[in-house]
């Protein structure tokens, strides 16, 4: 079956603008999480959905950062006026458990976004 | 901010050799999981092993828990150019079970 797929898998945004990344978690996958992975850094926490709900947007940097995952299934991460510093792999990983944490998280392959 | 570390940061040897790389971290964990990342590709789950194990392998993978230590090390052995890669330890704490809390990364090189 298909794994998580994210896309565009790259990204260059001029500073200023606003850019929308897609994650198509595995089909049944109740729990979505999204990542931010700096170069030469491991992946931090951004955010947490069971189903449609967002229960943890505690990592999210700041209020240009937005995500929605309004059926239950595919999401979005949005951000709003990018800037230098929000460079960075962001990683999308669905687990089929309600986010007990007993599940091993499925990753996708990432987007590699620049902002220049 | 990620707790914890990986070390070493960096490790390079010959194939056919054995690499071990350590992970550390500060709070209790419900469990921990080893993840491989190639260059520019996603995260790889290898082993996941839970507070109460303290040993787990998968094939030419051994992980190790000792949660008295609060760290954990991964065994490859009879290393190929194909492990070439990072490796993550990631753990999720045991007072919030869902959020995995990544290391910093060993990044492994293995000369043919």
């Amino acid at each position: 079956g298909a794994g998580v797929s994210q896309s565009p898998r790259y990204k260059v945004a001029k500073r200023g603008q606003d850019v929308a990344l897609r994650c198509d978690p595995i089909s049944g996958h109740v729990s979505l999480f999204w990542y931010q992975q700096a170069l030469g850094q491991g992946p931090e926490f951004l955010t947490y959905f069971q189903n449609e709900a967002q229960l943890d947007k505690s990592g999210l940097p700041s209020d240009r950062f937005f995500a929605e995952r309004p059926e239950g299934s595919v999401s979005t991460l949005k951000i709003q006026r990018t800037q230098q510093e929000d460079s960075a792999v962001y990683l999308c990983a669905s687990s089929h458990n309600r986010g007990k944490g007993r599940n091993e998280q499925f990753f996708g392959p990432g987007t590699r976004l620049t902002v220049l | 901010s990620q707790q914890g570390e990986e070390d070493p940061q960096a490790l390079s040897i010959q194939e056919g050799e054995n690499a071990t790389m350590n992970c550390s971290y500060k709070t209790s964990i419900n469990n921990l999981q080893w993840y491989r990342q190639n260059s520019g590709r996603g995260l790889v789950h290898l082993i996941l092993i839970r507070s109460n194990e303290r040993e787990k392998h998968s094939g030419r993978l051994r992980v190790t828990l000792d949660t008295s230590k609060k760290s954990s090390s991964l065994l490859i052995t009879a290393s190929r150019a194909a492990d070439t890669a990072s490796y993550f330890c990631a753990r999720t704490r045991a007072s919030g079970t869902y959020k995995y809390i990544f290391g910093t990364g060993t990044r492994l090189k293995v000369l043919a």
